[in-house]
C-alpha cells in the first residue's frame, strides 16, 4: 500500500531562516512525488513535482529513493510562505493514478 | 486561477439523508477525480472518472457514487449520510486520458456538515 508521512503538523520559523518540511513515503515501485500548497482561503495548488527538478518560489525538493524521502526546502523563508503544505505520491501510468496525500504541515513564518 | 468550480460551497445535512455535490471541470479536461478531506487530514481519494466511466476507486463504500457527463462536469452522490462524512469534498480535473495526465487542478471544495 502507498503511504505518505509528514511528521510535523506545525512548523514555525523566522523570516530569513532556512526551512525544511519533511516527507517520507512508502511505495513498492517508482512513484511520482509532489508538493501541494494551500494558502489561506485559497484552493490546493501544485507547488512542484520531482520529475521537473525545478525551483518554485525558492523551494526545492529532492527525491531520495534510498531514504524514501522528498523533503521540501527553502534557504530563506518569507512571510508569504506561511501556508499548509501537503506532500503527495502518485503511482505509475496505466492505473487511475490517484494522489495519496500526507496529513500536511502548517508552516508559519514569523516576522 | 484554475477553471474547476464546485457547488454548493457549504451545506448541512441530517444523518441518513442523501447529498449531491457538483463540479465543473477545467475546459479541455476529460478526467475528474473526487477527494474527501476531513478536518486536520490530507485529501483522500474517493474515485476517478474518465469519459463517463469510473476507472479507479479508493477505500470508500458503495454509498459514495459518481457521474461524469459528456461535457465533463461531474457529480458526487453520497447516500445514507453518516456523521463521519462531514468533510471538505474536493473535485480535481486533469487533461490527457485514463491515467489522469500530468497536472491535477483542484476546485475550492464543498464543505459538508452532517448533523
Amino acid at each position: 500500500a502507498q503511504r505518505v508521512t509528514q511528521p510535523e503538523k506545525l512548523l514555525s520559523v523566522f523570516k530569513g531562516a532556512p526551512v525544511e518540511l519533511k516527507c517520507n513515503y512508502s511505495y513498492s515501485g517508482s512513484p511520482e512525488l509532489f508538493w501541494y500548497v494551500q494558502y489561506s482561503r485559497q484552493r490546493l495548488q501544485l507547488l512542484l513535482r520531482h520529475i521537473s527538478r525545478e525551483s518554485i518560489k525558492g523551494f526545492t525538493a529532492d527525491l531520495n529513493k534510498g531514504e524514501t524521502s522528498f523533503h521540501l526546502k527553502k534557504p530563506f523563508a518569507q512571510e508569504e510562505d506561511s501556508a499548509m503544505y501537503y506532500c503527495a505520491l502518485r503511482g505509475p501510468s496505466g492505473s487511475a493514478r490517484q494522489l495519496t496525500f500526507g496529513s500536511g504541515t502548517q508552516l508559519t513564518v514569523l516576522p | 486561477e484554475t477553471g474547476v468550480t464546485q457547488s454548493p460551497t457549504h451545506l448541512i445535512k441530517t444523518r441518513g439523508q442523501q447529498v449531491t455535490l457538483r463540479c465543473s471541470s477545467q475546459s479541455g479536461h476529460n478526467t475528474v477525480s473526487w477527494y474527501q478531506q476531513a478536518l486536520g487530514q490530507g485529501p483522500q481519494f474517493i474515485f476517478q472518472y474518465y469519459r463517463e466511466e469510473e476507472n479507479g476507486r479508493g477505500n470508500f463504500p458503495p454509498r459514495f457514487s459518481g457521474l461524469q457527463f459528456p461535457n465533463y462536469s461531474s457529480e458526487l452522490n453520497v447516500n445514507a449520510l453518516e456523521l463521519d462524512d462531514s468533510a471538505l469534498y474536493l473535485c480535481a480535473s486533469s487533461p490527457g486520458g485514463a491515467s489522469g495526465g500530468n497536472t491535477i487542478y483542484f476546485g475550492e471544495g464543498s464543505w459538508l456538515t452532517v448533523v
